[in-house]
């Protein structure tokens, strides 16, 4: 089966940076995904690594070491409207094709 | 593109009835998702298809769902007979064959469900 855990809740200051944290066991891996999802609404893509190491993206940056089976998002110069769910998901091989299997969901809130 | 989808956005119905979810994928996309969002559960992955070939149905709860997928621009989920535990919010999430950022799912609005 696939596990994959991730902090229910966290809190952070307006202006601050927050790191997410994602760990996973899988058979198998072929990458990994953050999406955002304000409440309410759909999750939308943050980002995706396959290698190991930092990918930024602006204010989001997203870090691999498929060794340890871990993850983090990093948000920096945080802004109310970063206040959303984040979805670790890891996508891996299943009968041909890839599978892709979600995390519950870190609930982030932004406070002034 | 008007992204994905999904009809209704609200649906309040009856334990027994009959429930029948709507999709429509983004044009050229290949792959189409069935996911069912619950507090406790989070977002869980219930069917895909692949070419309008229905590919893993293994996270389909049970014989009351099932899902189909007749063209490539339409899909359905329906529950028969619905029961209060299967409220929730479910989404529609499209792909293309190729990214390059792996395959990136799409998702509709997503349809809240109330079996009442």
């Amino acid at each position: 089966g696939q596990n994959i855990d991730q902090p229910t809740e966290m809190t952070a200051t307006e202006g601050a940076i927050v790191q997410i944290n994602c760990t996973y066991q899988t058979s198998g891996f072929n990458g990994l995904f953050w999406y955002q999802q304000h409440a309410g609404e759909a999750p939308t893509f943050l980002s995706y690594n396959v290698l190991d190491g930092l990918e930024e993206k602006g204010r989001f940056s997203s870090f691999l070491s498929r060794s340890k089976g871990y993850s983090y998002l990093l948000l920096k110069e945080l802004q109310m409207k970063d206040s959303a769910s984040y979805l670790c998901a890891v996508r891996v091989p299943s009968g041909g094709y890839q599978k892709v299997t979600f995390g519950t969901g870190t609930k982030l809130q932004v406070i002034p | 593109d008007a992204g994905v989808i999904q009809s209704p956005r609200h649906e309040v119905t009856e334990m027994g009835q009959e429930v029948t979810l709507r999709c429509k994928p983004i044009s050229g996309h290949d792959y189409l998702f069935w996911y069912r969002q619950t507090m406790m559960r989070g977002l869980e992955l219930l069917i895909y298809f692949n070419n309008n070939v229905p590919i893993d149905d293994s996270g389909m709860p049970e014989d009351r769902f099932s899902a189909k997928m007749p063209n490539a621009s339409f899909s359905t989920l329906k529950i028969q007979p619905s029961e209060p535990r299967d409220s929730a919010v479910y989404f529609c999430a499209s792909s293309p064959r190729d990214s390059p950022d792996g395959d990136t799912q799409y998702f509709g609005p997503g349809t809240r469900l109330t079996v009442l």
